[in-house]
């Protein structure tokens, strides 16, 4: 079974520019989440997605973060536009459905604001 | 507001012996509690995971223990190995699902 899939898996770019990230989660997964983990912290939340809607957004900075999942596979999130302090790496997960605890990561998207 | 943490954030272990590492957390909401490990450059893998009506789960070397009056579970490796050596997070979650609230890791070292 593949795993979950990010790309790019690093991405350098300049304060005030737009980046998107894209994952493609394990096959049948119905929820998909992004995190964003700042050096030296755990993962943190941003969105979450089942199917094509969102359940949680609650920890999104609306202003200049956006997430979707159109079709309730693939998702896109898009960061426009960027600041120094949204360097992290940007984490795609997925789970079976909404009930279930384990989610399983993929490899992450490294960005550096400069 | 911290819920998840990891106070430790290394521990070195030799080859062979207990690595015992911890975390505490301040939500008595928490249903399911997980442990993460994670390589650099990859994302994290899911280890280990216990439901808050148990006190003890065992998987093959990893074994999580939870003390839900003192808020604190901690994950046990036993034998060590070389190939443990690792960042690993605990995770917290409740109400079935959802998002996960991370502590801030562990790096173990397991020297040779």
């Amino acid at each position: 079974e593949a795993g979950v899939a990010q790309s790019p898996r690093y991405k350098i770019i300049e304060k005030r520019q737009s980046v998107a990230f894209w994952c493609n989660p394990i096959s049948g997964h119905a929820t998909l989440y992004w995190y964003q983990q700042i050096l030296g912290q755990g993962p943190k939340l941003l969105i979450q997605f089942q199917n094509n809607g969102v359940v949680d957004d609650s920890q999104l900075p609306k202003d200049r973060f956006s997430a979707e999942r159109l079709k309730g596979v693939d998702s896109t999130l898009k960061i426009q536009p960027a600041k120094l302090e949204d360097s992290a790496v940007y984490l795609c997960a997925s789970s079976r459905d909404r009930v279930t605890y384990e989610q399983y990561f993929g490899p992450g998207t490294r960005l550096t604001v400069t | 507001d911290q819920q998840v943490k990891q106070n430790s954030p290394s521990l070195s272990v030799q080859e062979g012996r207990i690595s015992i590492l911890n975390c505490d957390y301040t939500n008595s909401m928490f249903d399911y509690f997980l442990w993460y490990k994670k390589y650099p450059a990859e994302g994290p893998t899911f280890l280990i995971s216990i439901s808050s009506i148990k006190d003890k789960n065992e998987d093959g070397r990893f074994t999580v223990f939870l003390n839900k009056s003192a808020k604190h579970l901690s994950l046990h490796i036993v034998p060590s190995q070389p190939g443990d050596s690792a960042v690993y997070f605990c995770a917290a979650s409740w109400n079935q699902g959802g998002k996960l609230i991370f502590g801030q890791g562990t790096e173990l070292s397991v020297k040779p």
